[in-house]
């Protein structure tokens, strides 16, 4: 079983409609975070959060809002959906380690859910 | 404001011969930097990492080099097979602050 999951898959729908997007993962990691794949400009950083009570902005967090229902879940949220929030999305949870050469941030990320806003 | 910059936006190489992806980054705080790969369909999978404290770090194939005061690295991938056909993302971040800043990524193109 995947360690990081993401629901839906796939998501169509129309402006104006609100849309949640699902993370769960079995990894025990405390924090976990939101980006958006749009072509030409990589992964961009929504939400993240280091733990249940720890929600923080990323740098596109305009539009969105997120819900830490508990260790294991992290939920993005579109209030009223626009095109241009057409994009990929992918959770992903990390757990710093402090190594000799120094603090190992690794992020493992979900499969991604692709959305699609008419 | 692009922090981290992956100028070539694909690349082909001959299958066994030697892949190079480069990654420039512009802010001189970050001191941690991951490569991540991507095949279609699927999440960005954790593939190398350095710290700013070494200049290279080699794990099988592949081989990650840190120029800091270019800002500059490179992830060497020797021999290249068809299997590492993906997108190929540069990440960076700071000590302490656990965001990471990623590259718009590389494609690369392993021909047989």
């Amino acid at each position: 079983d995947a360690d990081v999951t993401q629901t839906p898959r796939n998501r169509i729908t129309k402006t104006g409609k609100r849309i949640m997007l699902e993370c769960s993962q079995t990894k025990g990691h405390d924090r976990m975070y939101w980006y958006r794949q749009d072509p030409g400009l990589g992964l961009r950083l929504i939400y993240y959060s280091f733990d249940v009570k720890d929600i923080n902005k990323g740098e596109i967090s305009d539009g969105y809002s997120v819900s830490r229902q508990a260790q294991a879940k992290f939920s993005l949220s579109l209030e009223s959906a626009i095109p241009n929030q057409t994009a990929l999305y992918f959770c992903a949870t990390s757990d710093s380690t402090l190594t000799s050469g120094g603090l190992r941030n690794e992020q493992f990320f979900g499969p991604g859910t692709r959305l699609t806003v008419l | 404001d692009q922090q981290v910059k992956q100028n070539s936006p694909s690349l082909s190489v001959q299958e066994g011969r030697i892949s190079i992806l480069n990654c420039d980054y512009t802010n001189s705080m970050f001191d941690y930097f991951l490569w991540y790969k991507k095949y279609p369909a699927e999440g960005p999978t954790f593939l190398i990492s350095i710290s700013s404290i070494k200049d290279k770090n080699e794990d099988g194939r592949f081989t990650v080099f840190l120029n800091k005061s270019a800002k500059h690295l490179s992830l060497h991938i020797v021999p290249s097979q068809p299997g590492d056909s993906a997108v190929y993302f540069c990440a960076a971040s700071v000590f302490g602050n656990e965001k990471l800043t990623f590259g718009t990524g590389t494609r690369l193109t392993i021909i047989p």
